[in-house]
């Protein structure tokens, strides 16, 4: 099993509240993303790191923000939430492309659930 | 147009039956291939890498063709356990490989 964890799993929020969504993984990653995936439909590249202090925005516009201040965390954060960011969010790590057998293999959380009233 | 484009079925299969789909992706440059699987409100995981001279992992056989730039996935001798939306997904050209994920195909093995 991989060792990616986020928390909360399910959260249910009023409008306008702040919020942040936790992952942690203990596999040394320096690679960790976040996608967005409504139900029965593909995953949007949201956020991702290289590493330490280096955050990108994804394929998808997102409001959220992300920080990346330690190796093995990568917290995202919605500033006023919206019933519009009802969504799950999974977030992934993998490890540096080696040149060896899986390269860039994604290894995801169990995603959090948010909805927003 | 995506960069990676899967047909979405439902691929309904009878069990023991034989399934293949594909997925084509737009960047001739890519380089690494994968078909992840997702079950029903899970998270993504990794099924296989897909290999240029193509591989099999037991009753799972998966095809590059970069001529025609697509991959395919075969599954032999269906489970139902198999049911699953099976994921394509295509590393970038670009030094940090940055992954593009299909859409999904959904596979439904019946009784």
């Amino acid at each position: 099993e991989a060792d990616i964890y986020q928390t909360p799993r399910y959260l249910v929020i009023g409008t306008g509240k702040k919020i942040t969504l936790e992952c942690s993984q203990t596999m040394g990653h320096d690679k960790m993303y976040w996608y967005q995936q409504d139900p029965g439909m593909e995953l949007h590249l949201i956020h991702y790191s290289y590493g330490v202090n280096s955050t990108e925005k994804g394929d998808l516009s997102s409001e959220s923000t992300v920080s990346r201040i330690r190796t093995e965390h990568f917290p995202l954060t919605l500033e006023s939430a919206r019933p519009s960011h009802t969504s799950q969010y999974l977030c992934a790590s993998s490890g540096s492309a080696l040149g060896g057998l899986n390269t860039g293999e994604l290894f995801f959380g169990e995603g959090s659930r948010l909805t927003v009233l | 147009r995506k960069e990676v484009e899967q047909d979405p079925g439902p691929f309904n299969v009878p069990e023991g039956a034989t399934v293949a789909f594909n997925c084509t992706y737009s960047n001739s440059a890519s380089q690494s291939f994968f078909w992840y699987r997702q079950d029903c409100r899970k998270e993504p995981k990794l099924l296989m890498s897909v290999y240029s001279s193509g591989n099999e992992d037991g009753r799972f056989t998966a095809q590059l063709n970069r001529a025609s730039q697509y991959i395919s996935l075969l599954i032999r001798d269906s489970k139902l356990s198999d049911s699953a939306t099976y994921l394509c997904v295509v590393n970038g050209a670009d030094s940090w490989g940055k992954l593009q994920f299909g859409a999904g195909t959904q596979v439904v093995v019946t009784p």
